[in-house]
Order: structure tokens, then C-alpha cells, then sequence
């Protein structure tokens, strides 16, 4: 079956710019995460999404980053005024149970 | 902030070796789980094992769990090329399964 994948695969932007990323998680996954990875490290959590709670926010860096999520489907990333320490690869994972995530390939983010 | 550190950072061994891997951890958790990374196929999940469990296999791979000295072990044996990749441990303290992933150990396999 379909994995998760995520939208765009890179994407380079100017610092400042505003950038949305898109995740298409696993079709029934209820959970969905989102991560970040920068260069050589390991990943950093961002945000959480349950089902219809309230979403945990609690790993995102600034008030620039902001999650949404359209029931249990899409989910979008946005960064605002992007700077180049966002530069990282954005990763997506979503789950069934409260265990095993299935990770998407990421999208690379280059800010400029 | 990392909440697990792997070691060592980068291991290169022959084929048909056994190459293991660390993790140490900070604070209590409900489980720890062991990923593989390569450009390939992305991030890959391997293996999982509860706090209260303290060894577990899957294949050609073992991980044990000590609670006490808050580690983790990552055993492959007879390693092969295709091994090659970065590994990751990563602790989830519950409360809805957000992971904390360390730095990673580079693992390269040599024919």
C-alpha cells in the first residue's frame, strides 16, 4: 500500500519568504508527527496530531512555525519568514497504534 | 535538547561482522525503539522494546534495555553491505508518542 509521502521533495526558498509543506499520511493512521532534521543530527519534534484533540505543539521552535491538520488526512507545515537556521529536512510520520511511525522521505528545505 | 546519545558516532566494519551500537538516555521512559536512516528507503523503523522488557531479537538484530543505567544496546550480527546507514535510537516517555531521537550512529559495512 501507499506509505506516507510528503510534498515538495526540496524546496528553496529566500529568507523571509513564507513556505508550506504537505504531508499525506498513511489513509486510517489517526497520529501524524511532524520533525525536523538538521545536517548530520539526529530529529527534533515538532508537533503531534491525535485524532480530533487538541494538537501537541509543544516541540515547535518559534511562533514563525505553525501545523494544521484536516481531520485525520493532510497535513500542512507552514514556516513564516523563513530564516537559515530552518534550513533542515522536514520529516512527516503517522501511526496507527502508539508505537511503530511510518516516516515519509522529507522535504529538504534550503533557505537562502 | 537530545535526549538520547548514541555511540560511537561512526563504526566501519567488514562483512559478516557484528557491529553494535549504543544509546544512552536521560530521563525515565515507555519504551525505546532503534531506526535505521539511509538515502534509499528514508527513515526505517526496526525495532521496539518496552521499559520493562530487557532483551528482544528480530532477525539478525537484538537490542537490549537496561533502566537502571538508563542505555540501550543495538546488536546486528553477521552484518552485510546493505546495512550500511545511519542508526538511531529514540525514546518515547509517553503521553502520546513523541519520540526523542539521538544523534545517530554512521555504520558502514565493507565488502
Amino acid at each position: 500500500g501507499a506509505g506516507v509521502s510528503q510534498s515538495p521533495s526540496n524546496k528553496v526558498t529566500e529568507k523571509g519568504k513564507d513556505v508550506e509543506l504537505r504531508c499525506d499520511p498513511i489513509s486510517g493512521h489517526t497520529a501524524l508527527y511532524w520533525y525536523r532534521q538538521r545536517l548530520g543530527q539526529g530529529l527534533e519534534f515538532l508537533i503531534y496530531f491525535q485524532g480530533n484533540s487538541a494538537p501537541d505543539k509543544s516541540g515547535l521552535p518559534s511562533d514563525r512555525f505553525s501545523a494544521e491538520r484536516t481531520g485525520e488526512s493532510v497535513s500542512t507545515l507552514t514556516i513564516q519568514r523563513t530564516q537559515q537556521e530552518d534550513s533542515a529536512v522536514y520529516l512527516c510520520a503517522s501511526s496507527l497504534q502508539l508505537y511503530e511511525q511510518f516516516f515519509g522521505p522529507g522535504t529538504r528545505l534550503t533557505v537562502l | 535538547s537530545q535526549q538520547g546519545e548514541e555511540d560511537p558516532q561512526a563504526l566501519s566494519i567488514q562483512e559478516g561482522e557484528n557491529a553494535t551500537m549504543n544509546c544512552s538516555y536521560k530521563t525515565s521512559i515507555n519504551n525505546l525503539q532503534w531506526y535505521r536512516q539511509n538515502s534509499g528507503r528514508g527513515l526505517v523503523h526496526l525495532i521496539l522494546i518496552r521499559s520493562n522488557e530487557r532483551e528482544k531479537h528480530s532477525g539478525r538484530l537484538r537490542v537490549t534495555l537496561d533502566t537502571s543505567k538508563k542505555s540501550s544496546s543495538l546488536l546486528i550480527t553477521a552484518s552485510r553491505a546493505a546495512d550500511t546507514a545511519s542508526y538511531f535510537c529514540a525514546t518515547d516517555k509517553g503521553g502520546g508518542n513523541k519520540l526523542t531521537f539521538g544523534t545517530g550512529t554512521q555504520l558502514k559495512v565493507e565488502l
